[in-house]
């Protein structure tokens, strides 16, 4: 079964406009970490926001904000006032607990390819 | 900023070559992980070294691929020989290795085409 499941291969927005990436997750574990990182055409990961399962708030980074919603198991992330710049790709990933030898590894989506319209 | 050094960026190699790839990760950090990415998926875990040991290598082609970090601080991926499907980008990450909260940093990658 898949663990992390993103739906939108594509997405598009104008810019200055918000937009939401969603994320879905499957685990067993009650302490977990979420994660998206951004990947521009050059190919490197770029860390955006981290959200645990035991955090009570949603987590914000400047204009990044995820929004956590546990009995859903969905993370998904909310850029405000989209810029040309923040067109890439956007992975959403999960670090679980997990125990022997899988412990700390990402495990990520299919990402979600984002293009900011001027 | 401390940065996870990566070479080479691009490779092209022939069906059957051998083709290496290394890494130096952040200094201090104990956990080091090899992704494949396929162009247009998400990356694949290959294999994840807790200082000089591996603590996951389920998912490594062992027939053809070999992964090592001999004195737990930088490390190389090989693979022999390479393979039509080999093309993808190869990404290697380090964190600290507690708590769950400790982001992966990502090197550039190195970008592979198997001819």
């Amino acid at each position: 079964a898949q663990k992390i499941t993103q739906t939108q291969p594509g997405m598009f927005v104008q810019e200055k406009e918000a937009v939401t990436l969603d994320c879905t997750y499957d685990t067993s574990d009650q302490s977990y970490g979420l994660f998206w990182y951004k990947q521009p055409s050059s190919g490197e990961m770029i860390f955006l926001i981290y959200q645990g399962s035991y955090d009570e708030q949603n987590a914000t980074e400047g204009r990044y904000s995820l929004n956590f919603q546990k009995a859903r198991k969905s993370a998904n992330l909310v850029i405000s006032a989209s810029q040309l710049g923040d067109s890439a790709m956007y992975f959403c990933a999960m670090r679980e607990p997990g125990g022997g030898t899988s412990y700390g590894k990402l495990t990520f989506g299919q990402g979600t390819i984002l293009t900011v319209h001027p | 900023e401390a940065e996870v050094a990566q070479s080479p960026r691009y490779k092209i190699t022939e069906k059957s070559q051998a083709v290496a790839f290394w890494c130096d990760p952040i200094s201090g950090h104990a956990t080091l992980y090899w992704y494949r990415q396929i162009l247009g998926q998400g990356p694949e875990l290959l294999v994840q070294f807790q200082d000089e040991s591996v603590v996951d290598d389920s998912q490594l082609p062992k027939d053809r691929f070999s992964a090592e970090r001999l004195k737990g601080v930088d490390s190389t991926l090989k693979i022999q020989p390479a393979e039509l499907g080999d093309s993808a980008m190869y990404l290697c990450a380090s964190s600290p290795n507690l708590p769950l909260a400790n982001v992966l940093t990502f090197g550039a990658g190195s970008r592979l085409t198997v001819l």
